[in-house]
């Protein structure tokens, strides 16, 4: 099973900052990981897939990079929406995993 | 527009089974692939098993198999997830999702509630 490990547990940081969040997969999944936004009460929302892509609808202060084993989703200007959870998720093996999530809180 | 509508909340015993269901709408339903995953009260989210409707050969989770069945009814664009031996670990949100490509999860349904109490 590949495991997904992000880093760090909690960002705290202030609207207008840059948030930097990191994956990191115990063997090479190529490109294969997306990122996902979750609020409390709610789905999970897609946000990056195979590491750069943006999903449809997605704000351009989202970007993925990453290959192999690590990869970072960077918010480049927090906006008072983007406080939540983050997780990262793997389709380059099976079972599908995901990390232990990254909470962004308000500084 | 994908939708996907979940059934509703369920209170279980332990070591009994519970269903949940997912019907889809607004695309083609047979030829994507359709996962589920679950979610412990305060915890992260685990992924459970998919389905391509059209194969009807799931996959699931090692920590899963011989609990978990996931099928598909094409005829009503609904898939089903049905876990058996049920623990009070396995009180979570349930959710289903679309994936638009093999693994990649673009749409979710709004979660079910399953509780496990004795």
């Amino acid at each position: 099973e590949i495991v997904l490990t992000q880093s760090p547990a909690t960002l705290s940081l202030s609207p207008g900052e840059r948030a930097t969040l990191s994956c990191r997969a115990n063997q090479s999944i190529s490109g294969y990981l997306a990122w996902y936004q979750q609020k409390p009460g709610q789905a999970p929302r897609l946000l990056v897939y195979d590491a750069y892509h943006r999903a449809t609808g997605i704000p351009g202060r989202f970007s993925g990079s990453g290959s192999g084993t690590d990869f970072t989703l960077t918010i480049s200007s927090l906006e008072s929406e983007d406080f939540a959870v983050y997780y990262c998720q793997q389709r380059g093996g099976w079972p599908r995993t995901f990390g232990q999530g990254t909470r962004v809180e308000v500084k | 527009q994908v939708l996907l509508v979940q059934s509703g909340a369920e209170v279980k015993k332990p070591g009994s089974s519970v269903n949940v269901s997912c019907k889809a709408s607004g695309s083609t339903f047979n030829t994507y692939t359709f996962c589920w995953v679950r979610q412990a009260p305060g915890q992260g989210l685990e992924w459970m098993g998919s389905i391509i409707p059209i194969f009807s050969s799931p996959n699931y989770a090692p920590k899963f198999q011989g609990r978990v069945t996931i099928t598909a009814d094409e005829s009503t664009s609904t898939v089903y997830m049905h876990l058996s031996s049920l623990k009070s670990e396995d009180t979570a949100v349930y959710y289903c999702a679309r994936g638009g490509s093999p693994g990649i999860f673009d749409y979710w349904g709004q979660g079910s509630v399953v509780t496990v109490s004795s």
